[in-house]
């Protein structure tokens, strides 16, 4: 067991943009998070997938944001058309349906900046 | 809604020390606390939770949080630090039924003085 992994760690893009980043769980980790801290700030929720299935997506999940998870392993963050105010480090998390309260275990994030 | 507030953005200690850490939460039913530690470059890290039981709970590192219902408090405390506890912590609480998403506060940042 790896850990959650994101690639790339970083990625300095010019605006207007698409970029695309991956998250890989831990297997067999059936619910997946997608998170987005900006600097001086606690990570804020964007979407979370269980298995393939897309359940929930925050109202700061811009029509430039689309999020997949095509076979219930990893997913992407694809942002389109990036702008400034898209600079952020984007966490992936992910946790097991297992019980009660499911922890998250998170990896350590992809710092975009666009310029 | 929930809500976290960390009162405290910036925190400096001396080394051995001890710390507290404050955290208020906001939210309807019975809370589900966490506090997680993150150091520059790396990700999340689980210190301890809390879910129900003994108000009391022990995390990893020396870290303990104690859950007030009264005050909707949830503070990390350590009796002695160290000079690798300097990094970023954050308190976050999360809701038991559908996406379980965790609502994070904006942080509190520890410096440690030698």
């Amino acid at each position: 067991d790896t850990g959650v992994s994101q690639d790339p760690r970083h990625k300095i893009t010019k605006r207007g943009q698409n970029v695309t980043f991956r998250c890989d769980p831990i297997s067999e980790h059936n619910r997946l998070y997608w998170y987005r801290q900006t600097l001086g700030q606690g990570p804020e929720f964007l979407t979370y997938f269980q298995n393939e299935a897309q359940l929930e997506k925050s109202r700061l999940l811009s029509d430039r944001f689309s999020a997949e998870r095509p076979k219930g392993s990893f997913s992407t963050l694809e942002i389109q058309r990036t702008e400034q105010g898209d600079s952020a480090m984007y966490l992936c998390a992910s946790s097991r349906l297992a019980g009660a309260y499911n922890e998250q275990f998170f990896g350590p994030g992809t710092r975009l900046t666009v310029l | 809604a929930q809500s976290v507030t960390q009162p405290d953005i910036h925190i400096t200690v001396s080394e051995g020390a001890s710390l507290e850490l404050r955290c208020n939460y906001s939210y309807g039913a019975t809370p589900y606390l966490f506090w997680y530690v993150q150091s520059p470059g790396q990700g999340l890290q689980l210190l301890l939770k809390y879910f129900s039981g003994d108000t009391l709970v022990q995390g990893i590192k020396g870290f303990e949080a104690e859950f007030k219902r009264s005050q909707s408090s949830f503070n990390l405390r350590k009796p002695s630090v160290h000079w690798s506890d300097a990094a970023e912590y954050f308190c976050a609480v999360g809701a038991l039924q559908g996406a379980q998403k965790l609502v994070f506060g904006q942080g509190t940042r520890l410096t440690i003085n030698p």
